[in-house]
């Protein structure tokens, strides 16, 4: 089983509906961050968290919210998806020290 | 200014050679730095990581640290066709930021 697990794989839905995509991890890693990646523009970061109480917003927050419901699960929600918030979404872990970050699957959202 | 800037290609080297990759970054308390290798599709994995200046060598790859230049490169020695991929480029000081990426063609 992967360290870190993103559920769904690949979701496609329609404008204006609610969506939630999950992060769960068995590496016990106190970050865990929430990014997307469009052609040509890398990761950026949407949202990040040290721990259970701590949530911070990354470089792109508006029109995402995130919870973290345990240590190991972290999702992310678009409460009103829209057609240019469609993109490869990661979530990955990293450790106290925030030395490397582990990586999901990826998910493959997109919003027709 | 983003935060992590890279030269985002084309690069394109013939098999053996070596390729170089370029990375700069705005935050000076930045402090810890870190290459990643990204197949297209797949997630991004680990390279190398180097927190002091100077050179880290790990097999055929280099990564060089000038802080006081904001300046972080890769090298690839011997470049293999199997490198071909994108080149991301992270800088952690309170969280992990990205650059936009370098794809790296090795024509055999």
């Amino acid at each position: 089983d992967a360290d870190v697990t993103q559920t769904p794989r690949n979701r496609i839905t329609k404008t204006g509906k609610r969506i939630m995509l999950e992060c769960s991890q068995t590496k016990g890693h106190d970050r865990m961050y929430w990014y997307r990646q469009d052609p040509g523009l890398g990761l950026r970061l949407i949202y990040y968290s040290f721990d259970v109480k701590d949530i911070n917003k990354g470089e792109i927050s508006d029109g995402y919210s995130v919870s973290r419901q345990a240590q190991a699960k972290f999702s992310l929600s678009l409460e009103s998806a829209i057609p240019n918030q469609t993109a490869l979404y990661f979530c990955a872990t990293s450790d106290l020290e925030g030395t490397e970050a582990f990586f999901g699957q990826g998910t493959r959202l997109t919003v027709v | 200014q983003k935060e992590v800037e890279q030269n985002s290609g084309p690069l394109s080297v013939p098999e053996g050679a070596i390729a170089s990759l370029n990375c700069t970054y705005s935050d000076r308390g930045s402090q810890s730095f870190f290459w990643y290798r990204q197949y297209s599709g797949k997630s991004p994995e680990l390279i190398m990581f180097i927190y002091s200046n100077g050179d880290k060598e790990d097999g055929r790859f280099t990564a060089q640290l000038n802080k006081a230049s904001q300046y972080v490169s890769l090298l690839i020695r011997d470049s293999q066709p199997s490198d071909s991929a994108t080149y991301l480029c992270a800088v952690n000081k309170h969280d992990m930021r990205f650059g936009a990426g370098t794809r790296l063609t090795v024509k055999p």
